[in-house]
């Protein structure tokens, strides 16, 4: 069965530095990758994909991340942190099988980040 | 257009009861799935409908079951709830069943 491991709890940041959220994934198949956030008391906002192509992949307010299949790493990433990019943040895995059928959306635990003013 | 919408946003019920959760996708998708999540983890897999058929069922007991609607809205239904059951659920939406999904609000559920 396909998993996600987000490695840390919370990371903190100066804003203005670059931020790096770890993601690592196991699937049987292929891997489609997507990030969200979460805001508190609030549902999840998808930010990016991974389906095919391109290894680093852009998506909303900034963030990118890059798909390592070496690794089975999707780190998120954004070059200049924002105290408003405080938030919980959920890395999430579909193992693609091709024909076999299609497999559930599955989250990592998620990590919380924390920008210092 | 208008996101995910989920009712009611907060509930209220008692151990042994049953409580229905409702949600309207955004317009044109067709797929609905339903997610738990507990304070301090990621949302967890239970329904996911295509097309008004199952597409698949995540590790939860029989009490839980749900339903879409032609309309493509849908229904998580939970009987004889139990403590743990206290959660937030979310109902996320897609125009297929594989691609990014696009999340509501969340209706927080709380069992006493």
């Amino acid at each position: 069965a396909q998993s996600v491991a987000q490695p840390e709890d919370q990371v903190n940041v100066a804003e203005g530095n670059p931020l790096t959220v770890k993601c690592t994934y196991s699937v049987s198949g292929n891997p489609y990758l997507f990030w969200y956030v979460q805001y508190p008391n609030r549902g999840l906002q998808f930010l990016l994909k991974y389906i095919t192509g391109d290894n680093l992949v852009k998506g909303s307010y900034g963030f990118e991340a890059e798909f390592n299949k070496s690794q089975t790493s999707f780190h998120l990433k954004k070059p200049s942190a924002l105290v408003s990019d405080s938030a919980l943040y959920f890395c999430a895995v579909r193992d693609i099988k091709g024909n076999s059928g299609n497999t559930p959306l599955v989250f990592g635990k998620g990590t919380r980040l924390s920008v210092i003013a | 257009d208008a996101g995910v919408t989920q009712s009611p946003t907060h509930l209220i019920k008692t151990r042994g009861q049953h409580v229905t959760l409702r949600c309207s996708p955004i317009s044109g998708h067709k797929s609905v799935s339903w997610y738990q999540q507990v304070l301090g983890q990621g949302p967890q897999f239970i329904f996911q409908y295509y097309e008004k058929e199952e597409r698949g069922r995540g590790n939860f007991p029989d009490r839980f079951s749900a339903r879409q609607f032609p309309n493509y809205s849908s229904e998580l239904n939970v009987n004889a709830l139990l403590l743990g059951d206290s959660a937030l659920y979310l109902c996320a939406s897609s125009p297929t069943d594989i691609y990014e999904q696009y999340f509501g609000p969340g209706t927080r559920l709380t069992v006493t």
